[in-house]
């Protein structure tokens, strides 16, 4: 059980496009999601916090216009890194906390990752 | 503000010796301490987290760490090194159950035949 998938976990594309990563939280339900990214053997450092139903809160720093963080539903986050550059190249991970576990709830479950490389 | 500190970006050990990766924390409330492993180009993965029960928190594949206030330490142990404990190893903090992860800068564990 509580498992996070990424999608797509690699992306190549080209500087000045826009790109998705999708969070999803397959056998649970996540009312928080969070995005981090990583740079080459570096910690991961938290990019915004996904509420399920509301507008994303961004870390300081971090463009809300340039990553469009979207939580619609209670399974699933989209990223969306608008008008890419190469300095956008990164690590991108995802983690969620289920919901049902309420007061318990001190884990996050991580995706997968998504590498992405702009061109 | 929390923060947590890993002492020591590269740990080296030979198989079967012991593994030692050193965590300190900083917070002014009591707080949640995960440790985590990463392998290359992959997520997180949890390995054991203290959330103010017993000191000695046992984890998975062998390791253990534990909680010391008076030292604000959370370091990760292990009594015998394998191959494929070979990854890089991340502590975190967060102040409150649901509340967002701290980590540290990482520790990457080499080990040699």
């Amino acid at each position: 059980g509580a498992v996070v998938s990424q999608h797509p976990s690699w992306v190549i594309c080209k500087s000045g496009t826009s790109v998705k990563i999708e969070c999803r939280s397959l056998d649970f339900q996540a009312t928080t999601m969070f995005w981090y990214r990583q740079f080459p053997k570096q910690s991961l450092m938290l990019m915004a916090t996904s509420n399920e139903g509301s507008k994303a809160t961004y870390e300081q720093g971090v463009e809300k216009d340039k990553f469009l963080i979207n939580h619609a539903s209670l399974t699933l986050s989209t990223l969306t890194v608008t008008s890419a550059h190469p300095e956008d190249s990164s690590f991108y991970i995802c983690s969620a906390r289920d919901r049902d576990r309420g007061r318990m709830n001190t884990e996050a479950f991580f995706g997968q990752g998504t590498r992405l490389t702009v061109v | 503000a929390q923060s947590v500190t890993q002492l020591g970006s590269h740990v080296s050990v030979s198989e079967g010796a012991l593994v030692l990766l050193r965590c300190n924390y900083s917070s002014s409330v009591p707080p949640y301490l995960f440790w985590y492993v990463q392998y290359p180009n992959q997520g997180l993965q949890l390995l054991l987290k203290y959330t103010s029960a017993a000191t000695l928190v046992k984890g998975i594949n062998g390791f253990e760490a534990e909680f010391k206030k008076s030292e604000t330490s959370f370091h990760l142990t292990k009594p015998s090194a394998h191959m494929s404990d070979a990854a890089e190893y991340f502590c975190a903090v967060t102040r409150n159950q649901g509340g967002k992860l701290i980590f540290g800068q990482g520790t990457e564990l080499s080990v040699k035949p």
